[in-house]
């Protein structure tokens, strides 16, 4: 079946720091890969996507490149600051399904 | 667009009372989606409509749960009767087609004591 593995949270940098959460995913067909944020009290909202292999999502300083070869979808941010602080999600859907399997999100702390 | 509205965001109730979970889909969407998040087992899928129709409610725990969606513009997930582990927040999604964005609302808080 499909799904997707996150790195464990939470994660707590400085601002300004390197950020990289890890995404790997088990899927059958070609799926499209997003990640979502979630800030406190609010619902999950679409960061980026990418819908096929060496696409590059990106999206308010954040990028991700769908690797097919490793099966991942590492999100990156060069320069963290503190308003990114909130849970992230993995997600993908395959051509064949018509709901995201999440992965159990990672939470980011980023203080001043 | 008010987005994807949920109601209410807190709920409180007892063991054994019944819970019904509200939310109205942004216009147009056809596709609805009734997701619950806990710490441990984070976002599960419940169930999921098309055209007001359900698709697959493979995720829904227990018969205590149902949903329904009689019309584009509503839809009720009910727990008939509650318990404690059903303490959780409940999201409810919706997306204009297939390969559109998910678009979430904020939630509703259960606990059940």
């Amino acid at each position: 079946g499909n799904s997707v593995t996150q790195m464990e949270g939470p994660v707590t940098l400085s601002e300004e720091a390197f950020l990289t959460i890890n995404c790997t995913y088990t899927a059958t067909g070609y799926p499209s890969l997003f990640w979502y944020v979630q800030y406190p009290g609010e619902g999950l909202q679409l960061l980026l996507k990418a819908t096929k292999a060496d696409d590059k999502g990106s999206n308010k300083g954040f990028e991700a490149t769908y690797r097919k070869e490793t099966t991942s979808f590492h999100l990156e941010k060069g320069s963290v600051q503190v308003s990114d602080s909130a849970v992230y999600f993995c997600a993908l859907i395959t051509g064949s399904g018509y709901a995201l399997n999440f992965g159990k999100g990672t939470s980011l702390l980023v203080t001043p | 667009d008010a987005g994807v509205i949920q109601s209410p965001r807190h709920e409180v109730t007892e063991m054994g009372q019944e819970v019904t979970l509200r939310c109205k889909p942004i216009s147009g969407h056809d596709y609805l989606f009734w997701y619950r998040q806990t710490m441990m087992r984070g976002l599960e899928l419940l169930i999921y409509f098309n055209n007001n129709v359900p698709i697959d409610d493979s995720g829904m725990p227990e018969d205590r749960f149902s949903a329904k969606m009689p019309n584009a513009s509503f839809s009720t997930l009910k727990i008939q009767p509650s318990e404690p582990r059903d303490s959780a927040v409940y999201f409810c999604a919706s997306r204009e087609g297939v390969d559109s964005p998910l678009h979430f609302g904020n939630g509703t808080r259960l606990t059940v004591t």
